[in-house]
Formats: C-alpha cells, sequence, structure tokens
C-alpha cells in the first residue's frame, strides 16, 4: 500500500513569489492535514481537509491556503513568499477526522 | 503555555534501559493522543496512538494516558541504539497539537 507522497520534496523560491505544494494521502484515507516545520517553533498546524472541506484552520496568515480534490489529494499554496516561510511542510492523511495520521516525506521550501 | 509540553531532553539512557518520555498538555477536550518517532531529516512516524485512560503495549512500547492530569506518556522498555531520535507527543480534538519534541539517546 502506497504512503503519503508529496512533492516536490525541496524547493528554493525568492522572496516575493508563491508556491504550490502537493499531496496524494494514502488510498483510502479523506483526511489530510498540513504542518509547518521550523527548528525553533516545532511542528505548527496549518489547516485540516476533509472530504473537499476544510475543517479546521490553525493560526496562519491568509497567505496560506489550501484546497482538497475529489480524490482526496490536497495541495497547499503560499503566496507573497517571507524568508520565515522557509521550513519542512508536512502532509498527513488519515482515515477519519482525528484519527491515526501518517506523514508524507515533506517538501523543504527555502525562501531567499 | 504551549498546548502540548514535553520534557524538552535531551534524554540519554544506556542500551537495554527503560527510557520514559512524558508529555502533559492543556486542551480538557483533546480525545487523541499519538506519539511519533522523527529520526534526525526524516519525517515524524507514528509509533502509538491511545483514546482511552489506561495503558497501551504495542511491543517495546507502552504508552500511558491519564485525562485527569492531563499527562500522556512513553515508556520504551530494553531500549536499543535505533530507538535514537526526536519523540514527539501530540493531543487534540479538532486539530492536533504537537510538542516541541524530546530528543533521546541511547548508548550503546
Amino acid at each position: 500500500k502506497a504512503g503519503v507522497t508529496q512533492t516536490p520534496r525541496y524547493l528554493i523560491k525568492t522572496r516575493g513569489q508563491q508556491v504550490t505544494l502537493s499531496c496524494s494521502p494514502i488510498s483510502g484515507h479523506r483526511s489530510v492535514s498540513w504542518y509547518q516545520q521550523t527548528p525553533g517553533q516545532g511542528l505548527q498546524f496549518l489547516f485540516e481537509y476533509f472530504s473537499e472541506t476544510q475543517r479546521n484552520k490553525g493560526n496562519f496568515p491568509g497567505r496560506f491556503s489550501g484546497r482538497q480534490f475529489s480524490n482526496s489529494r490536497s495541495e497547499m499554496n503560499v503566496s507573497t513568499l517571507e524568508l520565515g516561510d522557509s521550513a519542512l511542510y508536512l502532509c498527513a492523511s488519515s482515515l477519519e477526522h482525528n484519527t491515526e495520521a501518517f506523514f508524507g516525506q515533506g517538501t523543504r521550501l527555502t525562501v531567499v | 503555555q504551549k498546548e502540548v509540553e514535553q520534557n524538552s531532553g535531551p534524554l540519554s539512557v544506556p542500551e537495554g534501559a527503560i527510557a520514559s518520555l512524558n508529555c502533559t498538555y492543556s486542551d480538557r477536550g483533546s480525545q487523541s493522543f499519538f506519539w511519533y518517532r522523527q529520526y534526525s531529516g526524516k519525517s515524524p512516524e507514528l509509533i502509538m496512538f491511545i483514546y482511552s485512560n489506561g495503558d497501551k503495549e504495542d511491543g517495546r512500547f507502552t504508552a500511558q494516558l491519564n485525562k485527569a492530569s492531563q499527562y500522556v506518556s512513553l515508556l520504551i522498555r530494553d531500549s536499543q541504539p535505533s530507538d535514537s531520535a526526536t519523540y514527539l507527543c501530540a493531543a487534540g480534538a479538532n486539530n492536533l497539537f504537537f510538542g516541541t519534541g524530546t530528543r533521546l539517546t541511547v548508548i550503546p
């Protein structure tokens, strides 16, 4: 059974640009959550999608957005990138809301 | 106050010993509790989950939950050098909050 797939694995962007990250959850999983991980702040919750609807949102500015498609694949977008957005972005999929979540390998974003 | 707090570590134990990792959470409405292991440069890997008060054992791992004290712990018996990693505690209801992790080193 394939795990959670995130693409791309690495990205380098310039301040002010925007970026889109993709996450394909485990087959059959309907919930996809996104997290930002930085050395100083640890894992911070961005948002959760379930059956194409945003279910919860963390405390991040509106520059961070996401969506989920009918096949449960999810994308997150960050607009007007700032240096502080440099982080590892992790996607986790679970069968249902608030059940065991499995992480993808992450996308390492560097903003220069 | 952070939603989930873990003993900051780092924690070092000799091979074969029991490693004890602790976590407290602030949201009394939390219903789901997880322990993840994260090796350096890798993504978190789920190792235990617990939803009810009491103990849950899986191989060398035991998770303990005490909702009255808002406390979760993870015991690793017969610790191995391969257990050396950062352990993340997560708790939540509507969404998961993660602690900042405890770095464990098992000394051969």
